[in-house]
């Protein structure tokens, strides 16, 4: 367990619909990273955010937002769905350290199709 | 950013050593070179990470060559609970603050899918 907590781990839904995946960092951590994985695409870096701001930003769609709130729990909205946002979106967290010696802790993932 | 280059899969019988190779020739003197794995259906695990020395832990140890531009994760005996993607990775995009903390984020390549046979 890394103590990384995502919700829900399954999500069905339609095209053109919008949805949050939620993650819960682990307890201390102030850095929040979101990734979309898929088959033909592999892990790819959403945007992270440190202790409620945002800080680095990948291949993340317009149609996707997401943001952290105090608690650094963090949220990744989801809209106007299309089939190719099918997906693993993983949530990773970290303490936020100095250097390149900082771990990432990944959860479980939330299992996104849509149909 | 700096890039990696790994074989696309390895296979390995139970109990016997795997060397997970890195090929990374454009490093920074700066960049961390980590190692995750990902089990099937399962989120990326740590696995180890180093700078210029070779580095042991429970899971494994990493072998840096000493002009860091290749490194090697091993496995001293695999066991089927090891099969799994494996990425090798070098941090980047790093900023700092005045307190000197990193807002560098991982990017990950294709990774060696690992085979182990019972």
């Amino acid at each position: 367990d890394s103590g990384v907590t995502q919700t829900p781990k399954h999500l069905i839904t339609a095209t053109g619909q919008r949805v949050t995946l939620r993650c819960s960092p682990r307890s201390g951590d102030l850095s929040v990273y979101w990734y979309q994985q898929s088959l033909d695409q592999g892990l790819q870096f959403l945007i992270q955010y440190y202790n409620g701001e945002e800080r680095a930003k990948g291949n993340i769609l317009e149609r996707f937002s997401a943001q952290q709130f105090p608690d650094l729990h963090s949220e990744l909205n989801l809209s106007s769905l299309e089939l190719g946002d099918s997906a693993l979106y993983f949530c990773a967290s970290s303490v936020a350290g100095t250097g390149g010696n900082e771990k990432l802790f990944f959860g479980s993932g939330t299992q996104l199709s849509v149909l | 950013d700096a890039k990696t280059t790994q074989p696309n899969s390895m296979e390995s019988n139970e109990e016997e050593p795997v060397h997970l190779p890195c090929n990374h020739s454009t490093i920074s003197g700066t960049d961390y070179i980590h190692w995750y794995r990902q089990l099937p259906s399962q989120g990326p695990e740590y696995v180890i990470h180093g700078l210029t020395s070779n580095v042991n832990n429970r899971m494994a140890s990493l072998a840096i060559a000493e002009d860091r531009k290749s490194s090697t994760l091993i496995l001293h005996r695999a066991t089927l609970r090891d099969a799994a993607v494996y990425y090798c990775i070098l941090r980047d995009d790093f900023r700092f603050d005045a307190g000197g903390t990193s807002y560098g984020k991982l990017t990950f390549g294709q990774g060696t899918i690992l085979t182990v046979h019972p």
